[in-house]
Parts: C-alpha cells; sequence; structure tokens
C-alpha cells in the first residue's frame, strides 16, 4: 500500500517555464488535495477535489490548474511559473471527514 | 486572512514536561479539528483529532482540550520526549476536505 505518491521530489524551473507536479493514490479516496508550505505561513489550499470530475478553489489558487479525470490521480500544473511559486508543495487525500494521509511533498525553486 | 490562528510559533521544554500548543478559529462551520506532526523532509501525518461535540480526547500522552464556546482547541503532550521535537500543526475543516492550517509550533524537548 504505496498512500499517496508526489513526483518529482525535487524541482528547478525558469521562470515563466511550464511544468506538472503529480499526486496518485491508491487507497479509493474520493477527496484529494494540494497544499504549499512556506516558512511561517503554514499549509495553504490551493485546490481540492471531492471525486472525478469535480475540483474548486481553495485559499490560493492563482497560477495553479488542476483537473480529476479519475479517483487515483489529482496533478497540479503551472502554466507559467513565477519566484513567488517558489515552496513546497504536498497533496492530500481522504475519505470525507476522515483522516487525510499527506505525500511526501515536492520542492520546488522558481529562479 | 489567517482562519486558524496558532500559538506559540515556537517552544522548548525538557524531557518530562508537558508543553502546550493552543489554537483558535472564528469559522463555527468547521466540524474536524486535527492536529498534524511534521518531521523535517516530510510530509505532515495525523496525531489526533477531535469534533466540536465532544471536550477532551487522549490517544497516549497526546490530549486535544476543546472549547466550543470560545471557539479555542489546545494540544498537550504528555512527559515529552526529545523524539517529539518536530513541527505541530493544527487545522480545521469543513465537509471533511478543505482543510485550514494554523501557521506551525517548532517543539524541541532538551533531554
Amino acid at each position: 500500500n504505496a498512500g499517496v505518491t508526489q513526483t518529482p521530489k525535487f524541482q528547478v524551473l525558469k521562470t515563466g517555464q511550464s511544468m506538472t507536479l503529480q499526486c496518485a493514490q491508491d487507497m479509493n479516496h474520493e477527496y484529494m488535495s494540494w497544499y504549499r508550505q512556506d516558512p511561517g505561513m503554514g499549509l495553504r489550499l490551493i485546490h481540492y477535489s471531492v471525486g472525478a470530475g469535480i475540483t474548486d478553489q481553495g485559499e490560493v489558487p492563482n497560477g495553479y490548474n488542476v483537473s480529476r479525470s479519475t479517483t487515483e490521480d489529482f496533478p497540479l500544473r503551472l502554466l507559467s511559473a513565477a519566484p513567488s511559486q517558489t515552496s513546497v508543495y504536498f497533496c492530500a487525500s481522504s475519505l470525507r471527514g476522515q483522516k487525510a494521509f499527506f505525500g511526501q511533498g515536492t520542492r520546488l525553486t522558481v529562479v | 486572512q489567517q482562519q486558524v490562528k496558532q500559538s506559540p510559533q515556537s517552544l522548548i521544554v525538557q524531557k518530562g514536561g508537558i508543553p502546550i500548543i493552543n489554537c483558535a478559529y472564528e469559522n463555527t462551520a468547521f466540524d474536524y479539528f486535527p492536529w498534524y506532526q511534521q518531521f523535517p523532509g516530510k510530509g505532515p501525518a495525523l496525531l489526533i483529532a477531535i469534533r466540536p461535540d465532544v471536550s477532551e480526547k487522549k490517544e497516549g500522552r497526546f490530549t486535544i482540550s476543546f472549547n466550543k464556546s470560545a471557539k479555542q482547541f489546545s494540544l498537550h503532550i504528555m512527559d515529552s520526549q526529545p523524539g517529539d521535537s518536530a513541527t505541530y500543526f493544527c487545522a480545521a475543516a469543513r465537509g471533511g476536505n478543505q482543510f485550514y492550517f494554523g501557521t506551525g509550533t517548532s517543539l524541541t524537548v532538551i533531554p
């Protein structure tokens, strides 16, 4: 049972480049979400999904896109990376009202 | 606007001491209050959680106290150990998926 798997673990981008952060879970969880973690800011919700085909915005959605075509996968897309998007990104999954499981994180640096 | 306010930012205790971390929230729609523990380079992991119909919950050395009227909740760690040194986040959620995190407390337990 792998839980929540995020790839890549580390990434360096140049300003204006695009990339996709991958997130996959094998627990058949209906809920999945993306957070960014910055020093002194805690974790802030970017986007979330309550099931395949359904997504919604969180606290800090600007500059990020998501889609959920399957229960297992919830990729996060940066269309045009900016230095302000330098952060550690965490994906999480859960059943409704239950414990959220987090991935190991992706450390992204935009130069 | 921070949905969940957490204090203190950092805490140093001697082994065997009882660190207390406090959180406060405003939104009465929150219905799930977890605490997460995070070690460097790892994703957050659920420690203990409480729902607003309960005033206290204990799991091992960890206790959550919940005051619904004051919209506050706190984490107590009994008989703290050096292995408890980590960053602790409180969170509040509604609808089972939209988690709002505090800014974190860095705990150091001195042997």
